[in-house]
């Protein structure tokens, strides 16, 4: 009964690979996201996705190119990895919509380390 | 944009004590605060928030506090135990064209000590 789950939970790999993250939530949340915490823990977003759609796009490198299937489905891909993309990345849902809630919940983070 | 500052960034109290962690904000269009707990090696977990139209939230042994005026809020925790022990942050949140977006302090990590 998993709300937010992700794939892998440990991700290690060297410069210049690249590796996807996947994200599926069960909760019929409308909107995704992707956030990365970086060493001294700092939560960042990067992109948010509402009904497959692409709307919160932050100052994100094109090297990460985010992929939503359908609503349940955020995938994250990143291309030619590099040191300072170590972190932990976390996918989050909410529901917006007519009715929509603020609330976010997590899933458990990718640990990614890149050699 | 948003900017939210939280402090402290480390906080150790001994168990049955009250901790306070406090947060300030610079958008005074933001109307959401929620409060993550962290524990090692997992995600960010939804304990209590607050909306802008609510002064002060309590569920069992933690509360929330909003000043708008101000633009601060805070977290208080009664009776600690050490399964309190975590890293917590606050957020704030506004709704924009249909979307709202989370910008988070930068932690506080809590010791709570038997």
């Amino acid at each position: 009964d998993t709300a937010v789950s992700q794939t892998p939970k440990y991700l290690v790999t060297q410069m210049g690979n690249d590796k996807s993250i996947k994200c599926e939530q069960n909760l019929g949340h409308d909107t995704m996201y992707w956030y990365k915490q970086d060493s001294k823990k700092f939560l960042k977003i990067m992109f948010s996705y509402n009904n497959k759609e692409l709307i919160i796009n932050e100052t994100v490198p094109n090297r990460f190119s985010p992929k939503s299937p359908d609503k349940a489905h955020l995938n994250l891909h990143i291309n030619s990895l590099e040191l300072g993309d170590s972190a932990v990345y976390f996918c989050a849902s909410s529901l917006l919509g007519d009715r929509g809630r603020y609330e976010q919940y997590f899933g458990p983070g990718t640990r990614l380390t890149v050699t | 944009g948003e900017n939210v500052e939280q402090h402290p960034s480390t906080l150790s109290v001994q168990e049955g004590d009250s901790a306070v962690i406090k947060c300030t904000y610079s958008d005074s269009a933001s109307n959401y605060f929620p409060w993550y707990k962290q524990e090692l090696g997992k995600g960010p977990q939804l304990i209590i928030d607050i909306r802008s139209n609510v002064g002060e939230k309590k569920d069992q042994r933690i509360a929330v506090t909003l000043n708008k005026t101000a633009k601060h809020f805070s977290l208080h925790i009664t009776e600690t135990q050490p399964e309190d022990s975590a890293v917590y942050f606050c957020a704030a949140s506004k709704r924009n064209s249909g979307y709202s977006t989370l910008t988070f302090g930068k932690g506080t990590m809590l010791l709570v000590s038997p």
